[in-house]
Order: structure tokens, then C-alpha cells, then sequence
């Protein structure tokens, strides 16, 4: 079964800037996650979905941020316009059940903004 | 307020000693605990889980976690560490939405350090 699968691996950019996130979940799971993990803490949860629909969004920062997922499958996780304090690794994750359960990550993306 | 703490930021273990990784938690209701693991530049991986049963729960890679309702704790265990098992390790604990929805809320992590 293939994993959690997220591109680009790493980016950088300057402040200001846009970058956009790629994730495709494990096949036929209903529910993907978009974490924040800052250097040093755990990962916070940013938004939620469950096929297409929002779960919950109430972390994330609607001014920059904004996420989708069409058709219930892949997703995208969008920052515009990026701040240094954007600067984190970006984990997509998904599991079968609603939520709080296994949930599988993927690799992540590394987000440097300068 | 729901949540998980870890309080120790970094374990430090000689090889084939065994290890413990601790986890409290705050939340209403029955708890639904769990423990992944992240190593340099990858995803995290799930470990473990408690939901109900037994206290002691066997996970991958020889873990276990022994959970304690009146302590609220639940810690991460192996009998004899190796230095393979050198990564972080992130205690979680389910919080309901409301309906058939919750999430999960990670602690800060806990480095394991195994020394040859």
C-alpha cells in the first residue's frame, strides 16, 4: 500500500512570496490532515477535512493560509503572502476513520522563508 | 483545557538499559492515547495506541505504554533500548469535536538518545 505522499520536499522562499503544498493521501482514506510542526514543538493541526468538507480550520491563519481539497482525494495547502515566522516543516497526514485515530503522515515539506 | 505533556525534553540511555518516555495528560471523558515516533527528515509513525482494555499496550518495535488513570499518565517503555530507537517521540491524545469527528493534540516531543 503506498504511503502519504507530499511534494515539493523542501522549499525556499523570500517573504512575501507565495508556495504551494501537494499532498495525496493513502487510497480510500475519507479524512487528511495539514499540520504545522515549528522546530522544537509537537505538530498543530491547521486544517482538517473530511472527504471534501472542512472539519475544522479554527488554527489556521485565514489571512495567508488557505487549503482545499477537490473531489475529496488530493489536497493543496496554500501561503500567500509568506512571513519568516512561516518557517516550519508542513505534514500531511490522512487515516480511514474520522479522525483521532492511526493516522499516517507523510514525509513532510521543509518551508524556509528568508 | 485538553491536553498531553511531555515533560522531559531529551532521555539519555545506554543501549540494552531499558527506557521510559513519559506522557501525561488532561482531558474529559475516556482517554484515547497514542504514541508516534519521527526520525531525522520523515513523517511521524504511529507506535501505539490505548483506547480501552488492558493498561499495558504493546506497540511496534518492541514498545509498550502502560497507561494510569489516576496518575493520568501514559508513559512509553522498552526493556532494553537500542541505538536504532534514537528519534523523537511524540505522545497524543484524541479530543473530540462533538458527533462522530475529533482530532488529535501532539505533546512537544521527547529526543531519545540511545549511547553505544
Amino acid at each position: 500500500e503506498a504511503g502519504v505522499a507530499q511534494s515539493p520536499r523542501y522549499k525556499i522562499i523570500e517573504k512575501r512570496q507565495s508556495v504551494a503544498f501537494w499532498c495525496n493521501p493513502i487510497s480510500g482514506h475519507a479524512t487528511l490532515y495539514w499540520y504545522q510542526q515549528i522546530l522544537g514543538q509537537g505538530p498543530k493541526l491547521l486544517i482538517q477535512f473530511q472527504n471534501n468538507g472542512v472539519v475544522d480550520d479554527s488554527q489556521l491563519p485565514k489571512d495567508r493560509f488557505s487549503a482545499e481539497r477537490l473531489k475529496g482525494v488530493d489536497s493543496t495547502l496554500k501561503i500567500q503572502p509568506a512571513k519568516l515566522e512561516d518557517s516550519a516543516v508542513y505534514l500531511c497526514a490522512s487515516s480511514s476513520g474520522t479522525g483521532g485515530y492511526e493516522q499516517y503522515f507523510g514525509p513532510g515539506t521543509r518551508l524556509t522563508v528568508t | 483545557a485538553q491536553s498531553v505533556a511531555q515533560p522531559e525534553d531529551q532521555v539519555n540511555v545506554a543501549e540494552g538499559n531499558p527506557l521510559t518516555v513519559k506522557c501525561t495528560y488532561s482531558v474529559s471523558g475516556n482517554p484515547y492515547l497514542f504514541w508516534y515516533v519521527q526520525y531525522p527528515n520523515r513523517g511521524l509513525q504511529f507506535l501505539l495506541k490505548y483506547i480501552t482494555g488492558d493498561n499495558l499496550v504493546k506497540g511496534s518495535y518492541g514498545f509498550e505504554a502502560e497507561f494510569n488513570k489516576s496518575q493520568t499518565s501514559f508513559h512509553l517503555k522498552k526493556p532494553s533500548a537500542l541505538v536504532s530507537d534514537s528519534a523523537l517521540y511524540f505522545c497524543a491524545v484524541r479530543v473530540p469535536y462533538g458527533g462522530a469527528t475529533n482530532k488529535l493534540i501532539f505533546g512537544t516531543g521527547t529526543l531519545l538518545a540511545v549511547q553505544p
